[in-house]
């Protein structure tokens, strides 16, 4: 199993542009997230998704669009982006809503200009 | 006052060392209890679930103290892979909501 994937593993935009930031996972796990990971600020919840078709906002969702159109996939997109939006993201998977054990992808560091 | 609070460190200490890290948490409704270790630029990876009654995974305790609402980890004979931050992590019992500490550094020194 290759575990979580996450695409672009760097990424410089210019504000303003578009992108998305892919994220799959071969585990066949419900529960997919995105976090981002801010210095000072730890992991924040930007939208997640319980399965297939259902996807909901986290804690900092504004800027950021999400679709679960198979359960594999959960990719991520920035609409229009802007300097706080530098960081790095976090894709993750739980076999449920209710286990424990998060499965981490190996991030995307984005810098927007 | 944050849902989940660390000292961020950094805790410089020597190899073979004994070192304890401490985790407050602000919801008494709190399920469960997580230590997970990033290692730099690096994804955070789960270290341990912690129990109410303690629990040990070799050079690893984790203890629950729900009474004053902290967790804990203790590292016996620090070695220098054991350099990382370590993040608490606490998932609530009703929305299921993991909430993430901001981790502490831990540096092994030679």
């Amino acid at each position: 199993n290759a575990g979580v994937t996450q695409t672009p593993k760097f990424q410089v935009l210019k504000t303003g542009q578009s992108m998305t930031l892919q994220c799959a996972q071969d585990m066949n796990h419900e529960y997919m997230s995105w976090y981002r990971q801010d210095p000072g600020m730890g992991l924040r919840l930007i939208h997640y998704s319980v399965g297939a078709g259902i996807t909901d906002q986290g804690e900092v969702p504004n800027g950021y669009n999400v679709s679960r159109s198979t359960t594999e996939d959960f990719p991520l997109r920035l609409l229009s982006a802007a300097p706080s939006q530098t960081s790095v993201y976090f894709c993750a998977s739980r076999q449920s809503r209710q286990s424990y054990e998060q499965y981490f992808g190996p991030g995307t560091r984005l810098t927007v200009t | 006052r944050k849902e989940v609070e660390q000292d961020p460190g950094p805790f410089n200490v020597p190899e073979g060392a004994t070192v304890a890290f401490n985790c407050t948490y602000s919801n008494s409704a709190s399920q469960s209890f997580f230590w997970y270790r990033q290692d730099c630029r690096k994804e955070p990876k789960l270290l341990m679930s912690v129990y109410s009654s303690g629990n040990e995974d070799g050079r690893f305790t984790a203890q629950l103290n729900r009474a004053s609402q902290y967790i804990s980890l203790l590292i016996r004979d620090s070695k220098l892979s054991d350099s990382a931050t370590y993040l608490c992590v606490v998932l609530a019992r009703l929305n299921q909501k993991v909430t993430f500490g901001t981790g502490t550094k831990l540096q092994v020194i030679p």
